[in-house]
């Protein structure tokens, strides 16, 4: 079975400055797609940045972008010019080809100082 | 606009008593899902469908029972048999192929 791993429970970070979450996964499967979701306090879950686990080159999403590591299997998302409204819990989750659901890891509820 | 329906938000149960949680879609999506979020636990999926009249368990199905009648709709019985089922529920579907999932805005169900 496939498995999803958030290391850090909580991250702090200042205003305007960088962070990076982490996070491992484990699984056998060549043909796979990475996700990263936000849960603000009103817990809709919000896409932030998706990846495909065929290409190579990084996904970037305005001010987010991830670190794709495929013989590590590490999806780390960093966050640029971090901002109040980006304070949530952040969710990475896997998912194979087809119609299968997503796996998610527990999460990491990143807080924004002003 | 094209988006997921869920009902109620807030629900209240007495215990032994079965509860259904409701599902619609206007998005013509093929796969639609249910997941559950405990505080610690991430997201766990409970039961999936690809088509009408086919579903799937998931990781934590015991104690739940769902239906797929029609492409829109997917609503989710909470029976009397599952153990702990106060939670947030959430449902999402996937566009057959696009490998995205959205979500609808969750139901909080609490058994008293």
């Amino acid at each position: 079975a496939q498995t999803v791993t958030q290391s850090q429970p909580e991250m702090s970070v200042q205003e305007a400055e960088t962070v990076t979450l982490s996070c491992t996964y484990d699984t056998s499967e060549s043909d796979y797609y990475l996700f990263w979701y936000k849960q603000p306090p009103s817990r809709q879950m919000i896409l932030v940045i998706r990846q495909e686990a065929y290409k190579q080159q990084n996904a970037t999403e305005n001010r987010f972008s991830v670190n794709f590591q495929k013989a590590a299997k590490s999806f780390s998302l960093k966050i640029s010019d971090s901002q109040l409204g980006d304070a949530a819990m952040y969710f990475c989750a896997y998912k194979r080809g087809g119609a299968d659901g997503l796996t998610f890891g527990k999460g990491t509820h990143l807080i924004i100082q002003p | 606009d094209g988006g997921i329906t869920q009902s109620p938000k807030y629900l209240f149960r007495k215990e032994g008593q079965n509860v259904t949680l409701s599902c619609e879609q206007n998005l013509n999506h093929d796969a639609m899902y249910w997941y559950r979020q405990d505080p610690g636990q991430g997201l766990r999926l409970i039961y999936y469908s690809q088509i009408v009249n086919d579903f799937q368990k998931g990781d934590i199905a015991e104690g739940y029972s769902v239906s797929r009648e029609k492409k829109e709709s997917f609503p989710l019985t909470v029976t009397s048999a599952q153990k702990n089922p106060t939670a947030f529920y959430l449902c999402a579907s996937n566009l057959d192929g696009a490998n995205v999932l959205t979500f609808g805005a969750g139901s909080r169900l609490t058994v008293l």
